[in-house]
Parts: C-alpha cells; structure tokens; sequence
C-alpha cells in the first residue's frame, strides 16, 4: 500500500493550489478517502472525506467553500483543490484511506508541505 | 462539531512505566474512537480502533478502553521508542475530529 502527495510549494496568499494523492497497492476504489492536514509544530486537523464513488463528501467547517475534494478512480488518485490561500493554510497535508467498518487511516502519505507567503 | 479533549497536553514518563492518556468526547460517540502515534518528522501511526481494538502490527503493551464520551490510552511498560506525540480521533460522525495531542518524553 502506497500513497503519495504531491503539489505542495511555496504560495501566494489568495492564489489556487491543487494537491493530488497518487495511490497503489489496493482497491482505491473500495476506500473512502481523506485529507488531513498539521501546521507547522500544531496538532492534527481533519479537512475532508469523499465516499468511493464520490457520491458525498464532507469538509471541516474551517475550510468549508474554500477547499474541494475529489478522485479519480481510473487513476487512483485523489484531490485537494484550495482556493483563496491564506496564511493559515501553511502546513503538511497528508492524504489517508478508511475503509467501512475497517481500521480507520491506517495508512498515510508522506505529506507535502504548503507555504502560504507573500 | 464534536469536540475532544484530550489530557495531558504533556507527560513525562520513564522506561517500564505505565500512563494512561485520555480522551473525553463532547457527546456520545459510541465506540468509534481510534489513537494514532506520531514520531517527528513523520506520518501518523494507527495504534488502535474502535476503542479497544489493537491495529495488526501494534505492540501489545498499548491498549485502549473508555466508552461513550471517556476514552483512555494506556501503555504499560513504556520504551524509549514510544517518545512520540498521541492523538485521538472520533469517527462516529463528521466533521471527524483530532484531539489536541499529548506529547509523552521518556
């Protein structure tokens, strides 16, 4: 089992980003997927989820308009678009799997890192 | 959002002790809370699910219990592997949501 974001960088406040998390080693689309994120020496933050089939999808109320999951089956591949950067979107933004009744994130990528400044 | 609240933000502890880590939930959340371990520089670790459930691989020395809004992680018979920072996580519904973490020096 293997994912892997990619995407992060250094950003502008008030531009678009789009993360992508390229997976491999199981049946992407049996899993629900997640976003993840920690700012620099802060805790974990829960972002967003999308059902296998993309049919629902939920985001943390901190994000909520700003940030817009979504996947691609055919490539096993999931996304993270934000928009409208700011500074406290700085951190690592880890993509992870769950799957129903089944360990909840039992694995993760490595993380790409975000960096919102001007 | 339910909120968790986890204690102590900080432990400190030494080689073969046992500390218990807990975790209270603003509301009922049944069962479905789950402890990852995250060393430096690293992704988190699944330890346990569903309370109580030890993830393949996970030493046996950690264990978890509580039910509905008080949960607790016990390591018993710390090592110097286990410096790393705890955090829970309630699945029973969305938004999920982490706990503040508990950072535990051996």
């Amino acid at each position: 089992v293997q994912l892997v974001e990619s995407g992060g960088g250094l950003v502008q406040p008030g531009r678009s980003l789009r993360l992508s998390c390229v997976t491999s080693g199981f049946t992407f689309m049996n899993y629900d997927m997640h976003w993840v994120r920690q700012a620099p020496g802060k805790g974990l933050e829960w972002l967003s989820f999308i059902l296998p089939d993309g049919s629902d999808l939920d985001y943390a109320d901190s994000v909520k308009g700003r940030f817009t999951i979504s996947r691609d089956n055919f490539r096993k591949t999931l996304y993270l678009e934000i928009r409208d950067l700011r500074v406290e979107d700085t951190a690592v933004y880890y993509c992870t799997r769950d799957h129903y009744g089944g360990p909840p994130f039992d694995y993760w990528g490595q993380g790409t890192l975000v960096i919102v400044s001007s | 959002a339910i909120q968790m609240t986890q204690s102590p933000s900080s432990l400190s502890a030494s080689v073969g002790d046992r500390v218990t880590i807990t975790c209270r939930a603003s509301q009922d959340i049944r069962n479905d809370l789950a402890w990852y371990q995250q060393k430096p520089g690293r992704a988190p670790n699944l330890l346990i699910y569903s309370k109580s459930t030890l993830q393949s691989g996970v030493p046996s020395r950690f264990s978890g219990g509580g039910s509905g809004t008080d949960f607790t992680l016990t390591i018993s018979g710390l090592q110097p592997e286990d410096l790393a920072t705890y955090y829970c996580l309630q699945e029973f519904t969305f938004p999920h949501t982490f706990g503040q973490g508990t950072k535990l020096e051996i």
